[in-house]
C-alpha cells in the first residue's frame, strides 16, 4: 500500500497567524482526504482533493496528484483550529484510505 | 440527515475480556469501515465492508477481532479475548456509493474508546 507522510508534526501558532501543512503520498493517489481531529477525537471531513485547489473559509487545499503531494493552508487561525491534520489517501485499485500521522497543530492566544 | 452513530463511547475492561462495539452508518451508505486509532497515531483500516460482504480485512487480527454487518445496515466490531495493546479508540466510517467509485468521502463516528487495564 501506499505510504503516506505529513509535516510538520507539530506547530504551534500565535492566534492570526497563517500555516502550511504539508502530505506526500509514496504513490499516485486517487482519492485524497483532510481531516481535522478535534480535541475530543471527533474526526472531521475538510476536503475532498485528489486534484486542484478548493477553499472553504479561511481554510483552503491544493493537491498536485502529478508529484504527489498535497497542501493544507489555514489563515488567520483560531484557538478553535487546535487539534490534528490528518491527509488521507487511497491509490490505484486499493480499497482503503491510508492516513498519515498527522500535524499537531496548537494556537494560542 | 443523523451521522455515524457508535456505541459505547466509552469502555474500561480488564485484559482477556471481551467487549463488543456497535455502528449505525449514514442512512443509505453502502460503505462502511472500522478503523483502530492508537493514541498519537492516524486510523488504521481494520475492516471494510460493502454492504454486508467484507472488502478488506487485511489488517483484522482474526484471532481475537471480529466484525459483522450481517443486513447491510448496522455493524459490530468484537474483541475476544483483550488484549493491552487493544487501548484506542475504535473508529466506524461510511461512504455513500461504493470504493470502486472511488467516490466516497468518509464520515466518522465519534469513535468509542476503550482502556484494557
Amino acid at each position: 500500500g501506499i505510504q503516506v507522510e505529513q509535516s510538520p508534526p507539530d506547530l504551534i501558532l500565535q492566534e492570526g497567524a497563517n500555516s502550511t501543512l504539508r502530505c506526500n503520498f509514496s504513490d499516485s493517489v486517487n482519492n485524497l482526504q483532510w481531516f481535522h481531529q478535534n480535541p475530543w477525537g471527533q474526526l472531521i471531513n475538510l476536503f475532498y482533493i485528489p486534484s486542484g485547489t478548493k477553499q472553504n473559509g479561511r481554510l483552503s487545499a491544493t493537491t498536485v496528484a502529478t508529484e504527489r503531494y498535497s497542501l493544507l493552508y489555514i489563515s488567520s487561525s483560531q484557538t478553535t483550529d487546535s487539534g490534528v491534520y490528518f491527509c488521507a489517501g487511497r491509490g490505484g485499485t486499493a480499497s482503503k484510505l491510508t492516513f498519515g500521522t498527522g500535524t499537531r497543530l496548537q494556537v494560542t492566544l | 440527515e443523523a451521522g455515524v452513530a457508535q456505541s459505547p463511547r466509552y469502555k474500561i475492561i480488564e485484559k482477556r475480556q471481551s467487549v463488543a462495539f456497535w455502528c449505525n452508518p449514514i442512512s443509505g451508505h453502502a460503505t462502511l469501515y472500522w478503523y483502530q486509532q492508537i493514541l498519537g497515531q492516524g486510523p488504521k483500516l481494520l475492516i471494510q465492508f460493502q454492504n454486508n460482504g467484507v472488502v478488506d480485512d487485511s489488517q483484522l487480527p482474526k484471532d481475537r477481532f471480529s466484525a459483522e454487518r450481517l443486513k447491510g445496515v448496522d455493524s459490530t466490531l468484537k474483541i475476544q479475548p483483550a488484549k493491552l495493546e487493544d487501548s484506542a479508540v475504535y473508529l466506524c466510517a461510511s461512504t455513500p456509493g461504493s470504493w470502486e467509485k472511488n467516490t466516497g468521502e468518509l464520515f466518522f463516528g465519534e469513535g468509542s474508546r476503550l482502556t484494557v487495564l
